[in-house]
Formats: structure tokens, sequence, C-alpha cells
């Protein structure tokens, strides 16, 4: 089976980066994504690495390593509408279905 | 970006019945869609993929008697609960690709039932 973890809760402050990370344990995957969920609503699409290294998004990046099963998505200049929930997500199988983490929730805090 | 439509946004069912929730891509087709599950503060636990004109790849441990996927065409796919009990009651909720290799899925507004 599949298992993707994450620390439950972060804090930080406004204007700051933090930084939330993502372990795995998979047989074999095509890539990496970030969710962001706000209390009620429906995902939003964040990244997607299907390499290894880093991509970058604006104030998001993302970044994969495959030999460390290890990820993580980055968010620089927090501003308050950033406290959301933030999921991992592995894409495999011949459908290249999506399977979340565990989920971190941030509160961004002045 | 695409959009995906999924109603209804909220129902309440008696225990006992079944409910049917749809879910619609309304600009593009979807030939693989998915459903999640998620109970309050938890994660989103994908139930099952729904691919259009074959049988639906359930996840294991879900029940597909119970939940019934249907994706008769590029751009509906419905599931049902059948014989709704109140453990049954949660926030479903879909998503599809718009046919490209990227990460993104689109997702529904989700759908929360209430099972009395």
């Amino acid at each position: 089976g599949q298992s993707l973890e994450q620390p439950s809760e972060v804090t930080a402050v406004e204007g700051a980066i933090v930084q939330i990370n993502c372990t795995y344990q998979t047989s074999g995957f095509y890539g990496l994504s970030w969710y962001q969920q706000h209390d009620g609503g429906a995902p939003t699409f964040l990244s997607y690495n299907a390499l290894d290294g880093l991509e970058e998004t604006g104030r998001f990046s993302s970044f994969l390593s495959r030999s460390d099963s290890y990820g993580y998505l980055l968010l620089q200049e927090l501003q308050m509408k950033d406290s959301a929930s933030y999921f991992c997500a592995l894409h495999s199988g011949g459908y290249q279905k999506v399977t979340f983490g565990t989920g971190t929730k941030l509160q961004v805090i002045p | 970006g695409a959009v995906v439509s999924q109603h209804p946004s909220w129902v309440i069912c008696k225990s006992g019945t079944s409910v049917k929730i749809e879910c619609r891509s309304l600009d593009f087709q979807a030939t693989t869609m998915f459903w999640y599950r998620q109970f309050p503060k938890q994660s989103l636990m994908l139930m099952a993929t729904s691919n259009e004109g074959s049988k639906a790849t359930y996840e294991q441990g879900v029940e597909k008697d119970k939940f019934l996927i249907n994706h008769a065409s590029l751009t509906l796919s419905t599931l049902t609960v059948t014989s709704a009990h109140p453990e049954d009651s949660s926030f479903y909720i879909c998503s599809a690709r718009d046919g490209l290799l990227t990460g993104e899925l689109f997702f529904g507004e989700g759908s929360r039932l209430t099972v009395l």
C-alpha cells in the first residue's frame, strides 16, 4: 500500500516563510502534488512535481526527492488567507489515481 | 481552469434510503473521475476511480455494492449511496482530470450527506 505522512499542524507568522513536509512510502508513482483546502471548501491545486527538484509557482514552491521519499511545500510571504489545510498527494497506478496525505493545518498569525 | 460541478451540495435522508450524487465536468471531457470521502478535520480518502464506459475501480475496504458508481458519459459520473446509514454521513467530493498528464485535479464543490 501507500502512505503519506505530514505534520498535523504548523503555525507561522504573517510575512514569514513556512515549509510543510511530506514523507511517503510507495512502490512506484508518477509524481507528487500539493493541494490547499479551506474549511468547508474544495481542494485547489497548488503544484506538481513529476521529477526531482524544485518547482516554483509564485509564492508557492514544491520540492521532490525520490531517493529520500520526501517532498515539501514552501510558502513565502505568508498571508492571513494562507491559513488552510495543505495536502500532499501521490499519483500512481494505471489511471494515475491520486492518494492524499494526512494533511497539515497551517495557521498564520499576525 | 476547468470546472467540475457537483450536486446536491447538501442532502439529508432517512436511514435505509438511497442517495445519488452527481459530478459533471462542465467544459472538458473527463475519461477518469475520482470519488473521495472526507470526515471532519481529516484527509480525503479515495473511494474509487470512475472510468467512462467501464466499471469503477474501488479502493480496498470500500463496499462496491453500497457505493455504486456510474460513469455513463465523458462529462458525468454518479455516486449512489445505497441503503444509507448514519455512519455513511460524510462529505463526499468528486474530482476530474482534463485528460492531460498534469498533476492538477479539478474538484467539485462537495456534497455533505447526513443520514438520520
